[in-house]
């Protein structure tokens, strides 16, 4: 079955500044692979998804890249703001969704 | 459009008794997949129905059980309920399923407390 993996498990930006999460995956079948952010209280929101036949894809200040060699992809938030505070997790579809372990993110103002 | 609709939001129930959570998907979707979010285990996936039927089952007790209805709605049961089952229940719902390349939709979950 996929394995993935999620890294850092929390992180700590000033408001602004760039934050980074990364995930590898094991199953090279997998080609769809989504971010979702989770607020306190609510459900995982689908926030950008990317497709095995793309390297990267932007949505405003968030993008995604995909590596498709080395397994592994990532989000990338630019200019970030306080309410990005909060738990992001990656996920490869195979059969099922197989979520990484999640990261918390939490803005500095 | 709608989102997925689950009930309850909040559930306290007493060790050995059953409970049965509700989830309404996006109107159109065909397949509801059930998640067990904890703080030690993260999203643990339970199963996934489409179109009235099982499609894949995840590493949990037979305790566990769902179904789907024709509409697409689906219940998740949970009997002899254990101290471990308290945990943040979501579904997701689908097009064509989580599996197959497209987009799963998450709802704001039921909070299971079991005391």
């Amino acid at each position: 079955g996929e394995n993935v993996e999620q890294h850092p498990s929390t992180l700590s930006v000033q408001e602004g500044d760039s934050a980074v999460i990364k995930c590898t995956y094991s199953d090279s079948a997998s080609n769809y692979f989504p971010w979702y952010k989770q607020e306190l209280g609510k459900g995982p929101q689908l926030i950008i998804d990317i497709r095995s036949n793309v390297g990267e894809k932007k949505d405003q200040r968030i993008a995604v890249t995909l590596n498709k060699t080395a397994k592994h992809f990532s989000l990338h938030i630019t200019e970030t703001q306080p309410e990005d505070s909060a738990v992001y997790f990656c996920a490869a579809p195979q059969e099922k969704l197989t979520f990484g372990t999640g990261t918390r993110l939490t803005i500095i103002p | 459009k709608a989102g997925v609709t689950q009930t309850p939001r909040y559930l306290i129930k007493t060790r050995g008794q059953q409970v049965t959570l509700s989830c309404s998907p996006i109107s159109g979707h065909r397949s509801v997949s059930w998640y067990q979010q904890t703080p030690g285990q993260g999203l643990q996936f339970l199963f996934e129905y489409f179109s009235e039927t099982q499609r894949n089952k995840g590493n949990f007790p037979g305790r566990f059980s769902g179904r789907q209805f024709s509409n697409s709605r689906s219940e998740m049961n949970v009997s002899t309920l254990e101290l471990g089952d308290s945990a943040l229940y979501l579904c997701a719902s689908s097009l064509e399923g989580v599996g197959i390349d497209t987009e799963a939709f998450f709802g704001q979950g039921t909070r299971l407390t079991v005391v």
